[in-house]
């Protein structure tokens, strides 16, 4: 499987303020995904960070408040804007293998936990 | 969409117990179904996963069971230990088609020594 690092580990942020999570893999992979768990929930799909191209948004998720970059293969951020209290959060990314070797299995990166007050 | 529906939602087992978590989904073009182990302040880890062209699938002490026609699967883990106390995510995907995962809401399981 794939070694995935997410920068930073944790935030304590104020409101109105931006903060930029990096998500960096060790191996090229085609899909990468971005993840928002808040506490005791499950996992909500913000976005795919689609290498080349704009990312695709889920419903519910804008690209003015979650704007994401994928400058190649092996790295993604996502940026969390104008912040309020309501972002607070575990942010996830996931890659999917793109070979045989692990086609369709998703791995998570560590996660940022993001407080906002 | 596709709609992924897991129960229970806890489940609190006596250690050396089995384990059942049950899933359902809507989409039956759905055919990639991993299951995540979440212990507490940790990452989602992909413990098992099953395909849709086969029923049954073990690792050890795990398993997953599938059923395509009535678009249910489930996770089994016998000699339950409390290592084994975690939160469990099921998971549905058309696979590399579109890739993206349908999560279910979550068990959390507790093994008791």
């Amino acid at each position: 499987s794939a070694v995935i690092s997410q920068k930073p580990s944790r935030d304590i942020c104020q409101r109105g303020t931006s903060l930029t999570i990096q998500c960096q893999v060790d191996s090229q992979v085609t899909m990468m995904f971005w993840y928002r768990q808040q506490p005791g929930q499950s996992l909500t799909l913000i976005a795919t960070a689609n290498q080349g191209s704009e990312a695709t948004y889920e419903s519910g998720f804008v690209i003015d408040k979650f704007p994401i970059s994928r400058p190649n293969l092996t790295f993604s951020t996502l940026t969390v804007s104008n912040m309020s209290p309501e972002d607070s959060s575990i942010y996830l990314c996931s890659v999917e293998g793109d070979n045989t070797g692990w086609a369709n299995e998703q791995f998570f990166g560590p996660g940022t936990r993001l407080t906002v007050l | 969409g596709e709609n992924v529906e897991q129960h229970p939602s806890t489940l609190s087992v006596q250690e050396g117990d089995s384990a059942v978590i049950k899933c359902t989904y809507s989409d039956s073009a759905s055919n990639y179904f991993p299951w995540y182990k979440q212990e507490l302040g940790k990452r989602p880890q992909l413990i098992i996963d099953i395909r849709s062209n086969v029923g049954e699938k073990k690792d050890q002490r795990i398993a997953v069971t599938l059923n395509k026609t009535a678009k249910h699967f489930s996770l089994h883990i016998t000699e339950t230990q409390p290592e084994d106390s975690a939160v469990y995510f099921c998971a549905a995907s058309r696979g590399s088609t579109l890739g993206r995962l349908y999560f279910g809401r979550g068990t959390q399981l507790t093994v008791w020594p």
